[in-house]
């Protein structure tokens, strides 16, 4: 079964800070997945998307993530964060056998002053 | 380019109440999503439409959810009866033409409380 996991439910950092959030998928077929971000109040938009090719996706608000398939791991990556960062992170994936968006649990993320 | 519009943006409810959230996609995007998202979890997809066809409904509860999408545009996801279990965010998304690779955009939400 497709799952998404994501390690940690809560990150604080300090602005300008680099951050990373972590996500790992379960799966025995390729995968396509995605990192989307909910700021308080609004509804989830996407962040970056990997499909194929090039493991380093750079998305939008400076972010990028690296594929890793022997580790089945899609990290969340920004060198340096600002207060307009804060929000909710949710990684999510498809499998190549289901047509279904399967999201992990979020991670928070709050940048201190 | 006019987002995915939903309504209303908070709901709150006796439980055994029956409730109605309403969303209208973008324009000209076929496909079309209803998400449960309960608190400090993901979003969870209850079902999914490709026009005003059901391409995946296995996580709705349809002894009590039911969900509509006529004419292949707006789309109406009722609860009758509530129970407080049910008590979440309900998102609506839609996309160009459901392929797994087609970005998903989402509304803002509706915020149910059943209590």
């Amino acid at each position: 079964a497709q799952s998404v996991t994501q390690l940690d439910s809560q990150v604080p950092v300090f602005e300008e800070a680099p951050v990373e959030l972590r996500c790992n998928y379960s799966s025995s077929v390729s995968v396509y997945l995605f990192w989307y971000v909910q700021y308080p109040n609004q509804g989830l938009q996407l962040l970056l998307k990997y499909l194929s090719g090039s493991t380093l996706v750079k998305g939008i608000n400076g972010f990028e993530a690296e594929f890793n398939k022997s580790q089945t791991s899609f990290h969340l990556r920004k060198p340096s964060v600002h207060i307009i960062d804060t929000a909710e992170y949710f990684c999510a994936a498809h499998s190549q056998g289901a047509q279904k968006l399967v999201f992990g649990q979020g991670t928070r993320l709050t940048i201190n002053p | 380019e006019a987002g995915v519009a939903q309504s209303p943006r908070y709901k709150i409810i006796e439980k055994r109440q029956s409730v109605a959230f309403w969303c209208n996609p973008i324009s000209g995007h076929a496909t079309l999503y209803w998400y449960q998202q309960i608190l400090g979890q993901g979003p969870k997809l209850l079902i999914q439409f490709q026009n005003n066809g059901v391409v995946d409904d296995s996580q709705l509860p349809k002894d009590r959810f039911s969900a509509e999408r006529l004419k292949g545009v707006d789309s109406t996801l009722k609860i009758q009866p509530a129970k407080l279990e049910d008590s979440a965010v309900y998102l609506c998304a839609s996309s160009g033409q459901g392929m797994v690779t087609d970005t998903q955009y989402f509304g803002p939400g509706t915020r149910l409380t059943v209590l």
